[in-house]
């Protein structure tokens, strides 16, 4: 499964778009590509996944470049308690492929 | 929102006692894993299971054990606790849609061995 890189933290103001961008030079044409955050403390949340098309659902809308190299996860209207660490991961479908999580970002959001 | 259960979500145990974490999903979900993760570290796949008497170890060398008899349950077992098990486990399932492995993660064990 192809690596990704994500920056370490960044921060966002309330209220505003939080924009997490994340680097998936190596992916390859059957991997997809998923987000997951982790709220201190509590279990990994799923948040949305894609192939090659955007995608949109209730918490966030994904963007992944027409060479799909890179991608960005956009929470529209960040509230605090978007404050959690975000993890891009990259996968394919594979029977036997697991979810390999990384550092991930660690968004703070700021009153 | 998933449903996916693991008790105790706390445990303070002395060295050389059995454990057993619970995990349960009434989903109906194949797949089943145990991940560990120490605090503001990466999570580490130690167990994962395909279905009913699959199980298989993950990325992360553990000395636990996991069993799968019914679809819902799958736990993991220490037999015998050392501080150096001293970590969060998270168990987790997926649901195989629109061509991906959603996994659903429980609210996680924290466990203390001294």
């Amino acid at each position: 499964d192809a690596k990704t890189t994500q920056p370490p933290s960044m921060d966002c103001a309330e209220g505003r778009a939080a924009n997490l961008p994340c680097n998936h030079s190596t992916i390859s044409g059957n991997e997809y590509v998923y987000w997951y955050r982790q709220i201190h403390s509590q279990g990994p949340q799923y948040i949305i996944h894609g192939l090659k098309n955007n995608e949109t659902n209730e918490m966030a809308s994904l963007i992944i470049t027409e060479d799909r190299k890179s991608s960005t996860l956009i929470l529209p209207h960040a509230t605090l308690r978007d404050t959690a660490v975000y993890y891009c991961i990259s996968m394919n479908n594979n029977a036997g492929n697991m979810l390999t999580f990384g550092g991930g970002t660690r968004l703070m959001v700021k009153p | 929102e998933a449903d996916i259960y693991q008790t105790p979500r706390y445990l303070v145990i002395g060295t050389g006692k059995k454990i057993t974490l619970e995990c349960s999903q009434t989903m109906g979900h194949d797949k089943m894993y145990w991940y560990q993760q120490d605090p503001g570290m990466e999570l580490h796949l130690i167990h994962y299971s395909y279905g009913v008497n699959s199980t298989e170890k993950g990325d992360l060398s553990s000395e636990s054990t996991v069993s799968r008899i019914r679809t819902e349950h799958f736990p993991l077992t220490l037999e015998s606790a050392r501080p150096s098990h001293t970590s969060q486990y998270l168990c987790a399932s997926s649901d195989p849609r629109r061509g991906g492995e959603t996994q659903y993660f429980g609210p996680g064990t924290r466990l203390l061995v001294l």
